[in-house]
């Protein structure tokens, strides 16, 4: 069954930490998608990949084939970057199956 | 930056009454999805059109389930009986491709409410 699992569930860190969120797969990919849903409900792609390491600005994202898994990362943290992380995979078709998502709380 | 727009943005209705909801897909995006996210769930997809037909569709998307391209830049979700269980934010998104590097744009979402 394809299914992608993320974690942590809620995540509550200090204004200029490091933030890491994980999401692991179930079987192979053919890419995916890190996304961001704001308190509104709008959801924004912040990386598509489906090798290697992607960075834009204060994100950075990796994804292990091998290892079904991959990361997003936040360096200096910010109270504006509170909001839920989502990351999403296609498996082979054209549809993305979603992770529960990761809400961030950054605390200023 | 580019934009897939939806309207409304939250429609209350009565169960068993037919919603249409609405989006204005990116203009030189060529495939067209909608998801839903019923509160406090995952964002499930329902189907995908490609070309002025449906590419894939989920078990979600059953026969009260229609979706349309009617002008060559509208693209539509009818629901033509509501269920209470229906009620949920539902996207539009829009890409170029499926993959090769494109990414995938989502509207705001429009909110349903089946009272």
């Amino acid at each position: 069954k394809n299914e992608v699992e993320q974690s942590p569930q809620n995540l509550t860190a200090q204004e200029g930490e490091f933030i890491t969120i994980n999401c692991s797969y179930s079987v192979g990919i053919s890419a995916l998608h890190w996304l961001q849903q704001h308190p509104g409900g709008g959801i924004v792609s912040l990386f598509m990949l489906s090798s290697g390491k992607k960075k834009h600005g204060r994100l950075i994202a990796t994804i292990n084939i091998q290892e079904k898994h991959s990361s997003l990362h936040i360096t200096a943290s910010h109270p504006r970057d509170s909001a839920v992380y989502i990351c999403a995979a296609y498996f082979g078709n054209e549809k993305l199956t979603f992770g529960t998502g990761t809400r961030l709380t950054i605390i200023p | 930056e580019p934009e897939v727009t939806q309207t409304p943005s939250h429609q209350v209705t009565q169960m068993g009454q037919e919603v249409i909801l609405r989006c204005v897909p990116i203009s030189n995006h060529l495939y067209f999805y909608w998801y839903r996210q019923i509160l406090g769930q995952k964002v499930e997809f329902l189907v995908s059109f490609y070309n002025n037909e449906i590419s894939e569709k989920s078990e979600i998307f059953d026969d009260q389930f229609s979706v349309e391209r009617p002008d060559g830049s509208n693209f539509t979700l009818k629901i033509r009986s509501t269920k209470l269980e229906d009620s949920a934010m539902y996207f539009c998104a829009s890409s170029v491709t499926v993959l090769g590097g494109n990414t995938i744009y989502f509207g705001e979402g429009s909110w349903l409410t089946v009272v």
